[in-house]
């Protein structure tokens, strides 16, 4: 089966660009989580989407937001980028929002000059 | 507030030696999931072990091994007789009340383990 596949899986912007990354998950999967890592911060959860819903968010500012598609493949996307948004994101899919085991893609890792 | 702890930044070691990661959590909830991920320099997360609050049985697992211990808030993972390619970031994470809707889980902020020939 098929693991969580994400792209792309690196890119180059700019300030002020917006930037959209996409995740599609194990198949059979339904819920998908995004994750932002940094050195400073560590792993940190941005939000999760089930059936089409965003169930859970992050404490992000609105310009990061995500939506999920009824094949249960999701998009984020991040508006008027800052320096600060420079991470890895990570995408990770399970089969239903109930603290099932979240298995992770291989990261966008987005870099904003 | 939920929060996960591991105070070892980094463990170097040599090739066979054995390596003990240590996390501790702290929830108010009582039932929960703690899990291990392991972190390769590719970046992906690879799920290791997950273990319910219930369950406070440890597992060895061909050269890992798990020990939770509830009344400590404690969740230690060792790997038996390293070797190279165990180099990498480990997470440690909590999932959200197994009550509550969403999958959200909480990491610490990494062990990284460098396993050295």
């Amino acid at each position: 089966k098929a693991g969580v596949t994400q792209t792309p899986r690196y890119l180059i912007k700019t300030r002020g660009q917006q930037v959209t990354l996409s995740c599609s998950p194990i198949s059979g999967h339904r819920s998908v989580s995004w994750y932002q890592q940094t050195p400073g911060q560590g792993l940190q959860f941005l939000f999760e989407y089930f059936s089409e819903t965003q169930r859970n968010k992050g404490n992000f500012p609105g310009r990061f937001s995500g939506r999920q598609f009824s094949n249960s493949r999701s998009e984020m996307n991040v508006s008027t980028l800052e320096l600060g948004d420079s991470a890895l994101y990570l995408c990770a899919s399970s089969l239903d929002p109930t603290q099932e085991t979240q298995y992770f893609g291989p990261g966008t890792r987005l870099l904003v000059l | 507030a939920q929060k996960v702890t591991q105070a070892q930044t980094e463990i170097s070691v040599v090739e066979k030696e054995d390596v003990t990661l240590d996390c501790v959590y702290e929830t108010r909830d009582t039932t929960y999931y703690l899990f291990w991920y392991k972190q390769p320099p590719s970046g992906e997360l690879v799920f290791l072990i997950r273990r319910n609050s219930f369950d406070e049985q440890n597992e060895i697992s061909g050269r890992y091994s798990w020990n939770f211990q509830k009344s400590t808030s404690s969740f230690n993972f060792t790997i038996t007789a390293s070797q190279v390619v165990d180099s990498a970031v480990y997470f440690c994470a909590l999932s959200e009340p197994l009550k509550a809707a969403g999958n959200k889980l909480t990491f610490g902020g990494g062990t990284r383990v460098l396993v050295k020939p």
